[in-house]
């Protein structure tokens, strides 16, 4: 079964720097999903990749697929504190099931 | 468009007791699937409900049960409650054959 593994799972990094979330997975996964989670909210999407190589972008944050790799990064550009979250990568198993990781509670530091 | 809403927000319950958890898909969706999220990790999938039947599950105990009505609503209803079932329970409504699945706010579930 789809097996997702995030790491770091605990990163502080100040503002303007830059730092990468890794995101394993065991098997074939369809899609790769990122979501950011507050505290005690709900998860928002925030990119689905669909093929390998895709890359997509918004605002200070970039992720990618390597499915031969079976590897998908979110990538942090010149970190701001209103990135503070928690971040999960999630995989597909079946059509029915999100796999999930365990997360990444990120804290931007002042 | 309505999004998923999900209902009640917080809900304190004891040991043993019986609770339902509802949630009313995004318009258009037919498909709609339940997670438990624990403090502190990541959702974990509980089964999804398709055309009023369960369409997948994951490893939860039957004792965890679930309804889709007509309009494509859906509960989650939990017996014999444990400590450890308190959790975020999250609802995510999609339309079957698409993956994306849309996540609603989450019912705060907390078992004494």
């Amino acid at each position: 079964e789809l097996k997702v593994e995030q790491n770091p799972l605990f990163l502080s990094m100040q503002e303007g720097k830059n730092y990468t979330i890794y995101c394993n997975y065991s098997t074939t996964s369809d899609r790769l999903y990122w979501y950011r989670q507050d505290p005690g909210k709900s998860l928002e999407s925030l990119f689905v990749l669909l093929s390998n190589g895709a890359v997509k972008q918004e605002g200070r944050l970039m992720a990618s697929l390597d499915t031969k790799a079976r590897l998908s990064t979110l990538h942090i550009t010149a970190a701001v504190h209103d990135l503070s979250a928690t971040y999960f990568c999630a995989g597909t198993s079946g059509t029915y099931k999100y796999i999930f990781g365990t997360g990444t509670r990120l804290k931007v530091l002042a | 468009e309505t999004g998923v809403t999900q209902s009640p927000t917080h809900l304190i319950k004891t040991r043993g007791q019986q609770v339902t958890l509802r949630c009313s898909s995004q318009s258009g969706h037919n498909t709609v699937s339940w997670y438990q999220q624990a403090l502190g990790q990541g959702p974990q999938f509980i089964f999804q409900y398709y055309r009023e039947e369960e369409n997948g599950r994951g490893n939860f105990p039957p004792r965890f049960s679930g309804l889709q009505f007509p309009n494509y609503s859906s509960e989650l209803n939990v017996n014999a409650l444990e400590l450890d079932d308190s959790a975020l329970y999250l609802c995510a409504s999609s339309v079957q054959g698409q993956e994306t699945q849309y996540f609603g706010p989450g019912t705060r579930l907390l078992v004494l």
